[in-house]
């Protein structure tokens, strides 16, 4: 059971370049997030999902976007890729809303 | 809104100190949940706990204890004979039920250093 996989680990990316990180679940979790965290600080939530076909922003969506074909896949497009979007990401995943999240091992991206 | 408070950037600790982390939360919903999770140096995040607020019994895990209050908004976690494998970042989450999103807010994360 691998729970959440994210792909890649790291990354590096020029300004204005665009790039998805992936991100899949083996949990049949109806519920998929996008966290990003930045140095010193705690998550905050880019995007988020409650079933394939649903997606909605959170709290710093401007940048990004998603898609949820699948109850296993969650992918997280950048487009235009910034320095400020230099950051690591986190996938996660619960069961139902109200439940534990479990997150991917992260994707640490740096854009120059 | 919602809001959760980790006053404690940085504590450092002596093996075998005990040592609070504290959390305080802001919510508008009456029904919501509590987490704990920690980030270790190689950088995932482990669940520790979720607690409910109609919950708001104490509770143990081994050397670990959290303090539920809910007439404070504080959600604090105690680590009794720390030890080395402990440090690292400790993270205090809310999650509001009135939206059935699971989104959490985090706060800034205490980063805990138990020095041998």
């Amino acid at each position: 059971n691998a729970g959440v996989t994210q792909t890649p680990k790291f990354r590096i990316l020029k300004i204005g370049q665009s790039m998805t990180l992936q991100c899949t679940q083996d949990m049949n979790h109806n519920y998929m997030y996008w966290y990003r965290q930045d140095p010193g600080m705690g998550l905050k939530l880019i995007y988020y999902s409650v079933g394939a076909g649903i997606t909605d922003k959170g709290e710093v969506p401007n940048g990004y976007n998603v898609s949820r074909s699948t109850t296993e896949d969650f992918p997280l497009r950048l487009e235009l890729a910034a320095p400020s979007q230099t950051s690591v990401y986190f996938c996660a995943s619960s069961v139902e809303g109200d439940t534990e999240a479990f997150f991917g091992q992260g994707t640490r991206l740096t854009v120059v | 809104a919602q809001k959760v408070t980790q006053a404690q950037t940085e504590i450092s600790v002596v093996e075998k100190e005990d040592v609070t982390l504290d959390c305080v939360y802001e919510t508008r919903d009456t029904t919501y949940y509590l987490f704990w999770y920690k980030q270790p140096p190689s950088g995932e995040l482990v669940f520790l706990i979720r607690r409910n607020s109609f919950d708001e019994q104490n509770e143990i895990s081994g050397r670990y204890s959290w303090n539920f209050q809910k007439s404070t908004s504080s959600f604090n976690f105690t680590i009794t004979a720390s030890q080395v494998v402990d440090s690292a970042v400790y993270f205090c989450a809310l999650s509001g039920v009135s939206s059935n999103t699971g989104k959490l807010i985090f706060g800034q994360g205490t980063t805990l250093q138990v020095k041998p």
